[in-house]
């Protein structure tokens, strides 16, 4: 079974600050790597795609990176708005596999 | 493009009742996907089809049939309805691995 882990959980940053979280998963048999935002009374939207190890994606002030070898990616925020404030999930393919495994999340409260 | 389209977006229905969740899309993706989110449960999955004419069970399909009537549809349906089966269901596509999800807007389900 591949299990994927996010943390922390839960976070609050100021409005300004910086913040990163972590997403964790087995490295064997690993393909590919998604990150989705979502926003509160919406539906998940898909940020970032990620395959090869060393991986860096970028999207405005939010940017992943993918280390596969060792079975974690890290999603940055810089200068953190409120706008940013959502659950971000990310998500797994093994290779083979016909769906993604999800993470339980991490919500981002941004205080302004 | 209207993406992936869910009806209907909100149900009440009576324990015991059935009822069946519809889910279309208009970009030829290949795989389908049913997902049911839970306060602190994450998403999780109930069915997937990853082509047309294949089904598959996920992680809770217990209480759920589904039908890929064809390579637009997907419907997934209740036969008697539980408080259990209280959720918000997202119904979700993706041309192939290599590509992020695309997630219908969600229909808020509530079996008393």
């Amino acid at each position: 079974i591949l299990n994927v882990e996010q943390s922390p959980q839960s976070l609050h940053v100021q409005e300004g600050d910086s913040t990163n979280f972590t997403c964790s998963f087995p490295s064997s048999n690993f393909y590919a790597l998604h990150w989705y935002r979502w926003e509160t009374a919406k539906s998940p939207e898909a940020l970032f795609v990620m395959t090869l190890n060393g991986d860096e994606k970028k999207k405005g002030r939010i940017s992943a990176t993918l280390n596969t070898k060792e079975g974690y990616s890290y999603l940055y925020i810089k200068g953190s708005q409120p706008e940013d404030s959502a659950t971000y999930l990310c998500a797994s393919f093994g290779r083979g596999a016909q769906k993604l495994v999800f993470g339980q999340g991490t919500r981002l409260t941004i205080n302004p | 493009n209207a993406g992936v389209t869910q009806t209907p977006k909100f149900q009440v229905l009576k324990t015991g009742q059935s009822m069946t969740l519809q889910c279309a899309q208009d970009m030829n993706h290949n795989s389908m996907y049913w997902y049911r989110q839970d306060p602190g449960m994450g998403l999780r999955l109930i069915y997937y089809s990853a082509s047309e004419g294949t089904t598959d069970k996920g992680e809770v399909p217990n209480g759920y049939n589904v039908s890929r009537l064809n390579k637009r549809e997907f419907s997934l349906r209740l036969e008697s309805a539980a408080p259990s089966q209280t959720s918000v269901y997202f119904c979700a596509s993706i041309i192939d691995r290599d590509y992020g999800y695309t997630f219908g807007s969600g229909t808020r389900l509530t079996v008393v």
